[in-house]
């Protein structure tokens, strides 16, 4: 599976869209982007995915680049309980089940 | 029922205790994992069950030893662990393997003395 690289850390003012990117510059065809989220102290939460298309559901939005080397996911109005370290995983559709996390961006959502 | 259940949340045990996590969920899933999650670090693959069978060690030591006695419980039985095996330990489960999201339970956190 291809691997990923996130700012360690971003802030985002409440109220306002936060956009965290990932460089996946080695990603293969049939490899999904997946975006997970982790609050402090809870397991991680599955928010997002998408394989070239953007995507977007009740939580998040996804814009995979038409190189689908990289990919933002966007928050619309970020809140203080979107305050987590989000992660970007590569996993391919015939994945074994490695879901293997990566360091994650720390995002702040400051009041 | 969208949820895995890990018990207990917390533990706190001997280095010659014998123990076991537990993990439930009633989503009809076939594949389970655990994961082992340090301070401060990203979550690190230990076990992949799929079907009720091993799939997948991340070459985890001996002391650990996963179990998975019918498709909705994962048991995580622990024996003469070390200090720094002190961690957050998190289940989670999926429709099959790499399928899609993977729901993650709240974690137990594990202290050995």
């Amino acid at each position: 599976d291809a691997k990923t690289t996130q700012p360690t850390s971003m802030d985002c003012a409440e109220g306002r869209a936060a956009n965290l990117p990932c460089n996946h510059s080695t990603i293969s065809g049939n490899e999904y982007v997946y975006w997970y989220r982790q609050i402090h102290s809870q397991g991680p939460q599955y928010i997002i995915h998408g394989l070239k298309n953007n995507e977007t559901n009740e939580m998040a939005s996804l814009i995979i680049t038409e190189d689908r080397k990289s990919s933002t996911l966007i928050l619309p109005h970020a809140t203080l309980r979107d305050t987590a370290v989000y992660y970007c995983i590569v996993l391919g559709s015939g994945n074994t089940g490695k879901l293997i996390f990566g360091q994650g961006t720390t995002l702040q959502v400051k009041p | 029922d969208t949820e895995v259940t890990q018990t207990p949340k917390h533990l706190v045990m001997g280095m010659t205790n014998k123990k076991s996590l537990k993990c439930e969920q009633h989503m009809g899933h076939r594949a389970m994992y655990w994961y082992k999650q340090k301070a401060k670090k990203p979550p690190e693959l230990m076990f992949v069950y799929s079907y009720e069978k091993l799939s997948i060690n991340e070459s985890v030591p001996s002391r650990f030893s996963p179990e998975c006695p019918n498709s909705s419980l994962l048991n995580l039985h622990l024996h003469a662990l070390q200090p720094e095996d002190s961690a957050l330990y998190l289940c989670a489960s999926s429709r099959d393997r790499g399928a899609y999201g993977y729901t993650f339970g709240s974690g137990t956190r594990l202290t050995v003395v």
